[in-house]
């Protein structure tokens, strides 16, 4: 167990809707990555926050954003769904930034029927 | 960001020792090499870390030659469990560039 939590485990949904994926940092990383993993494929990085703040950007489309919150919680939002969307998404945190070890949530598998 | 390039997949056998080298021609000075390992439909996670020479932990050891454009993670006597993908990865925190997963290469484990 890492100590990052990811909510929901599983989510099936239907093209054009709207998604959001929670991600909750072990105690005390201020830092929190997304990643997008298609089938069979490697890991995209999508993007950064550390404490509350955008850090580093990825291959993140426009149509998904991402935020931190105060407690540093994370979410990701995902809106007009395509196919091509279903992946699995995962969270990862570490205390600052950098070349610092990610500690890695069990992700959200989001199915686009 | 230093470009990485692996071995898109390898096979052993239990028992034996597997090593799988990266290559990272343009690596920087303040630049780290790590390496993760991913089981399907999990997280990476972390093995090891390395500047210059060598680094040993209770799982892997990592080799990086004097010039530093090239590591190679040796994995002792493996098991059927060590089945996985390995990822290299190269970066530093200078600026606000993320460190970058490549295609990783898949370990196959047999028997």
């Amino acid at each position: 167990d890492s100590g990052v939590t990811q909510t929901p485990k599983h989510l099936i949904t239907a093209t054009g809707q709207r998604v959001t994926l929670r991600c909750s940092p072990r105690s005390g990383d201020l830092s929190v990555y997304w990643y997008q993993q298609s089938l069979d494929q490697g890991l995209q990085f999508l993007i950064q926050y550390y404490n509350g703040e955008e850090r580093a950007k990825g291959n993140i489309l426009e149509r998904f954003s991402a935020q931190q919150f105060p407690d540093l919680h994370s979410e990701l939002n995902l809106s007009s769904l395509e196919l091509g969307d279903s992946a699995l998404y995962f969270c990862a945190s570490s205390p600052r930034t950098g070349v610092e070890t990610q500690y890695f949530g069990p992700g959200t598998r989001l199915l686009v029927l | 960001l230093a470009k990485t390039t692996q071995p898109i997949s390898m096979d052993s056998y239990e028992g034996q020792e597997v090593n799988i080298t990266c290559s990272h021609n343009n690596i920087a000075t303040n630049d780290y090499i790590t390496w993760y390992q991913q089981f399907p439909s999990q997280g990476p996670r972390f093995i090891i870390q390395g500047y210059k020479t060598k680094v040993t932990n209770e799982v892997a050891s990592l080799f990086i030659p004097a010039d530093r454009k090239s590591s190679t993670l040796s994995l002792p006597r493996v098991s059927l469990s060590d089945t996985a993908v390995y990822y290299c990865l190269v970066g530093s925190d200078t600026g606000r560039r993320a460190l970058t997963f490549g295609s990783g290469t898949r370990l196959q484990v047999q028997p």
